[in-house]
């Protein structure tokens, strides 16, 4: 079945730590994004990629870094320099390079803060 | 600056009680609309696009329609598996999308 796998579905940080979340996706989409939620807020957007070894930083990238070394593959790292970064991380592709429309979401990884 | 708003923030209904979700927004230029339901720790799933004012599109007992400043997501006679978070996003023309927090639906038997 084509769809994104996220890994881990859960995952705690102690203070002071990196963690890498994994996005894997196999609907030979060129665009990825990630998104974090949080309660009674819209999701935001922390990075994107519209093509292998370029992303772009989103509205909320301070504290996140990721890399974009396969197609199929958009890891995301949350440093300890983000500050709060207990919340539910989601990965998403899209077919379109225009970037009209995210179609399709993978199952989150919540995250906290231990 | 692009924003979209989502009403209610809680919606309770009986089954078969039909009504409609909101979703105000402000854009620069819309590209289009989008419509998702998201269970409890899941991922969205997307129901729908909808790009010009008088579009409408419709998914078993779920109707979308959009307008040149709103959307509504309609629900006729819902059963306790619509029972959701609904969210909203807009694609502007010139930036990314964005996304309103979401009407928390629950249908009760």
């Amino acid at each position: 079945d084509g769809g994104i796998t996220q890994s881990p579905k859960y995952l705690f940080r102690k203070e002071g730590q990196n963690v890498t979340l994994s996005c894997e996706q196999n609907l030979n989409h060129d665009a990825m994004y990630w998104y974090r939620q949080d309660p009674g807020q819209g999701l935001r957007l922390i990075y994107y990629s519209q093509i292998v070894n370029d992303f772009q930083k989103g509205d909320i990238a301070e504290g996140y870094s990721v890399s974009r070394e396969k197609k199929e593959s958009f890891p995301l790292t949350v440093t300890s320099a983000q500050k709060n970064p207990t919340a539910f991380y989601l990965c998403a592709s899209s077919i379109n390079l225009d970037r009209v429309g995210v179609a399709f979401f993978g199952q989150g990884t919540r995250l906290t803060v231990v | 600056e692009d924003q979209v708003t989502q009403s209610p923030e809680a919606l309770r209904l009986q089954e078969g009680e039909s009504s409609s979700l909101n979703c105000s927004y402000t854009v620069s230029g819309l590209r289009g609309l989008f419509w998702y339901r998201q269970d409890p720790g899941k991922g969205p799933e997307f129901l729908f696009t909808l790009y010009s004012a008088g579009e409408e599109k419709e998914k078993e007992r779920l109707k979308a329609t959009l307008t040149k400043k709103e959307s509504f997501l309609h629900i006729t006679a819902p059963k306790p598996e619509d029972s959701a978070t609904y969210l909203c996003a807009v694609q502007p023309d010139d930036n990314d999308m964005r996304f309103g927090a979401g009407t928390r639906l629950t249908v009760k038997p």
